[in-house]
């Protein structure tokens, strides 16, 4: 089965780090482009950041560069979000997902997880 | 960089109606452009990618079309089923832009 796992979710308080990782499995991980995308609540999906199969590229919405990681371990079929200096407005539902058909540089994703919440309060 | 804007943002249709929902981009994407699904309280689902190409399962009531700058969503028959927020997205190249979404629901 074609699965994305997300995990490291949690409340912190501004200013903060959390760091969210995504099993992959049932697909070519190693192979595919991966891409977190978040959702605050009520709100529409925005794009954050996304990484290519070998990490040779990597891309980053305005507002979480200098402030957000993205990094894959295609070893272990993961892929890691590092957030640092956290702000309230980063307070949302963070999805992982993936390009995983054919060909595989595309940056649309066809399998989604199922999201990890981060809440960033004081 | 590229905007997306969609319209309407929401719209309230009977079912059986045909319901079009367009997506522009601020400058040209060629058929860089994928529509997704969310429904109340779940995941996003892609529905369909490259414009047209109707993502594998979805049903044959969806349809896409467009190129450049302007692109449609289009459900030939609105089942109940449908009642979601659908979202466009470039990937075009980075950033790798939502549309705002426009809520369906059901009259």
């Amino acid at each position: 089965e074609v699965q994305l796992v997300e995990a490291g979710g949690g409340l912190v308080k501004p200013g903060g780090s959390l760091r969210l990782s995504c099993a992959a499995s049932g697909f070519s991980f190693s192979g595919s482009t991966m891409t977190w995308v978040r959702q605050a609540p009520g709100k529409g999906l925005e794009w954050v950041s996304s990484i290519s199969s070998s990490s040779v590229y990597i891309y980053y919405a305005d507002s979480v560069k200098g402030r957000f990681t993205i990094s894959r371990d295609n070893a272990r079929n993961s892929l890691y979000l590092q957030m640092n200096s956290l702000r309230a407005e980063d307070t949302a539902v963070y999805y992982c997902g993936a390009h995983s058909s054919p060909p595989y540089y595309y940056y649309f994703m066809d399998v989604w997880g199922k999201g990890t919440t981060v809440s960033v309060s004081s | 960089d590229i905007q997306m804007t969609q319209s309407p943002s929401s719209l309230s249709a009977s079912v059986g109606d045909r319901v079009t929902i367009t997506c522009r981009a601020s400058q040209g994407i060629s058929n860089y452009l994928a529509w997704y699904q969310q429904k109340p309280g779940k995941v996003p689902k892609l529905l369909i990618y490259a414009v047209s190409t109707l993502q594998s399962g979805v049903p044959s009531r969806f349809s896409g079309s467009g190129s450049g700058t302007d692109f449609t969503l289009t459900i030939s028959s609105l089942q109940s089923e449908d009642v979601a927020t659908y979202f466009c997205q470039r990937y075009s190249g980075a950033p790798f832009t939502f549309g705002p979404g426009t809520k369906v629901d059901i009259k």
